[in-house]
């Protein structure tokens, strides 16, 4: 079984904060994202890599950065915390074989982070 | 136009009944479709994957693909409230920027 293992199930932080989100799968997949989720919204893509070192911009990039610098490892950066920057957060996983996107995302069990 | 769509409900059916899930989407050249489920405060959980037409069964589930007419259906058979939850559409879209979008999901209710 694929698992996909994020550091914190919740987490308060203050506004101005930087704030790290840390994303570990065991399963050797190319691929990580992160997403936030919020009620009416749906899930969002903040960022995805494709492999180490690389990153590509999801729809809402704006306050956050991403590192990958083991192939297992995918972390989520708020450069400086807002409140608006409330929300559940959810790291995903898939493998690359076959085509780009044949594979479907394996997701971690969230961190719900409060900013206050 | 949204680029997957879902009734964001809540679908109540009875236990015991057929529950019917719909998606819709805009990229004609769209090519893997994915069901999720999602209980309240937890993560999404695959449930189907289908890349071609036609039905692909599962159990309890039943995933139909329909790209001429772009839309993916999800039905559940024999509905336990143990089902009750949001499920979610995930489409890979083919153009340019290569990603899955999600639908914002579908709360489904089973009445005991």
């Amino acid at each position: 079984d694929v698992k996909v293992t994020q550091s914190s199930r919740y987490l308060v932080k203050r506004t101005g904060e930087k704030v790290f989100l840390e994303c570990v799968q065991d399963m050797d997949h190319e691929n990580m994202f992160w997403y936030r989720q919020d009620p009416g919204l749906g899930l969002r893509l903040i960022y995805f890599s494709y492999d180490v070192k690389m990153k590509e911009k999801g729809d809402i990039p704006e306050g956050y950065s991403v590192s990958r610098e083991k192939k297992e490892r995918f972390s989520l950066i708020l450069e400086s915390a807002s409140t608006n920057q409330t929300s559940m957060y959810l790291c995903a996983s898939s493998s690359q074989v076959g085509e780009w996107g044949n594979q479907p995302q394996h997701f971690g069990d969230g961190t719900r982070l409060s900013i206050l | 136009q949204k680029e997957v769509e879902q009734n964001s409900g809540p679908l109540s059916v009875p236990e015991g009944a057929i529950a019917s899930l719909n998606c819709t989407y805009s990229d004609r050249g769209s090519q893997s479709f994915f069901w999720y489920r999602q209980y309240s405060g937890k993560s999404p959980e695959l449930i189907m994957s289908i890349y071609s037409n036609g039905d692909k069964e599962d159990g309890r589930f039943t995933a139909q693909l329909n790209k001429a007419s772009q839309y993916v259906s999800l039905l559940i058979r024999d509905s336990q409230p143990s089902d009750s939850a949001t499920y979610l559409c995930a489409v890979f879209l083919s153009g340019g920027y290569q990603k899955v979008t999600f639908g914002t999901g579908t709360k489904l209710q089973v009445i005991p």
